[in-house]
């Protein structure tokens, strides 16, 4: 079956502007949830979505902001875009159980200039 | 950002050793996964723990859920060239639906 597909792949943004990444999780999969990815940080945890609810929400500031769609795809949107914002930005989906396995996405790669 | 202890930060090893790798934390968990992920690509799951104390095998690949539930073990057997990587461990606590990831363990396998 197909897996978790993100959009775009790549990016170039400048300081200021905003970006909307899109994600589709696998057929059957209810919940959603974004992570940012950077060498300094490593791999955190944005929000996460089930049935359309954002259920749990990282510490990062309120530029960042998802929904999630009656047919389960993701969109997350960053506004008033920073340097520090240059990351690989990584969808994941599952069933949306406690205990429930993650797969993720290939990402998308925003560079902010 | 909260992350867990995962330990160690690389290793270079030859083919055909073998590799183990650990991931601590001060919370109990629930779950614990464990990832590779190559250059460029998303982590790929390679294992999911659901017990205290279990012990789960994927081919060359076992991992174990820590009795206290606060730490998980991956080992790799007889590596190859294509295990090379960043290997991901990542922990579910109880009544949560969010995933706490390590620091990750990169591994170059000399041939």
């Amino acid at each position: 079956k197909a897996g978790v597909t993100q959009t775009p792949r790549y990016l170039i943004k400048t300081r200021g502007q905003q970006v909307t990444l899109s994600c589709s999780p696998i057929s059957g999969h209810r919940s959603v949830s974004w992570y940012q990815q950077t060498p300094g940080q490593g791999l955190q945890f944005l929000f996460e979505y089930f049935s359309e609810t954002q259920r749990n929400k990282g510490n990062f500031p309120g530029r960042f902001s998802g929904r999630q769609f009656s047919n389960s795809r993701s969109e997350m949107n960053v506004s008033t875009l920073e340097l520090g914002d240059s990351a690989l930005y990584l969808c994941a989906s599952s069933f949306g159980q406690v205990a429930g396995e993650l797969f993720f996405g290939e990402g998308s790669r925003l560079t902010v200039l | 950002g909260q992350q867990l202890n995962q330990s160690p930060q690389s290793m270079f090893i030859q083919e055909g050793e073998d590799v183990s790798m650990n991931c601590t934390s001060s919370s109990i968990f629930n779950t614990w996964l464990w990832y590779k992920q190559d250059p460029g690509e998303g982590p790929v799951l390679l294992i999911a723990l659901y017990k205290a104390g279990e012990l789960t095998s994927n081919g060359r690949l076992t991992a174990q859920f820590g009795i206290t539930r606060k730490d998980s073990f991956l080992n790799i057997s007889a590596s190859i060239p294509s295990d090379v990587g960043i290997y991901f461990c990542a922990g579910q606590a109880s009544g949560t639906y969010k995933y706490i990831f390590g620091t990750g363990t990169r591994l170059k396998v000399l041939a």
